[in-house]
């Protein structure tokens, strides 16, 4: 398809457990960004790539989250060590350029819930 | 930083009736504006931006919304609502001008149209 793919869509994964979330972008596009949306919440940023640089990992809330996006293209998102607190929506966007004027796409997003 | 400040979290309008749905933002530096919409199980939207020029922007789905320096504000309006806007509707904001591209959120504004 034409849009952001994020999979899995649903996620249940026990206290402790390392789970890893991916995301397909656009074709073409530079940039991507990871955010967590907590129930009843507006979506918070996580992490920002352009191409293969990861730029901006200003948000991500502990030591426990990582990304990559080797090629450039396909990123993935893994949490060590799950807790209940990041159980959450995590949504991926894709955008064309590096700038803050570019429309994002979002993806549907990934359900995750810890228990 | 930024901060975007959604005053009503949840706005319930008859169909055909009109709606506003506010946000106020605080920026130490110039932004760019965006409205986005979330239908159930679905990814974010773009309904429309201001980024610079004319005050008021018109969106997809008849939305358009008005840029207020002075008061910090960018409302988005509808002079007429259909159910199938029943929605979350996110206001963000983006630093402007070569600013970080990640986008800051409000908590969100859930309208619901009632026949």
């Amino acid at each position: 398809g034409a849009g952001v793919s994020q999979s899995p869509r649903y996620k249940v994964a026990k206290r402790g457990q390392d789970v890893a979330l991916r995301c397909d972008p656009i074709s073409g596009h530079v940039s991507l960004f990871w955010y967590q949306q907590a129930l009843g919440q507006g979506p918070e940023f996580l992490t920002y790539f352009q191409n293969e640089a990861q730029l901006d990992k200003s948000g991500l809330p502990s030591d426990r989250f990582f990304a990559e996006r080797p090629e450039g293209s396909v990123s993935t998102l893994k949490i060590q060590r799950t807790q209940q607190e990041d159980s959450a929506v995590y949504l991926c966007a894709s955008s064309s350029s590096g700038r803050s004027n570019t429309e994002a796409f979002f993806g549907q997003g990934t359900r995750l819930t810890v228990v | 930083a930024q901060s975007v400040t959604q005053l009503d979290s949840q706005v319930p309008v008859f169909e055909e009736a009109p709606v506003e749905l506010r946000c106020n933002y605080s920026s130490s530096v110039s932004v760019y504006l965006f409205w986005y919409v979330q239908y159930p199980n679905q990814g974010l939207q773009l309904l429309l931006k201001y980024l610079s020029g004319s005050t008021l922007v018109k969106g997809i789905n008849g939305f358009e919304a008005e840029f207020n320096k002075s008061q910090t504000s960018f409302h988005l309006r509808k002079p007429s609502v259909h159910i199938s806007d029943t929605a979350e509707y996110f206001c963000a904001v983006s630093e402007a001008q070569g600013g970080s591209e990640k986008l800051v959120f409000g908590k969100g504004t859930k309208l619901t149209v009632n026949p």
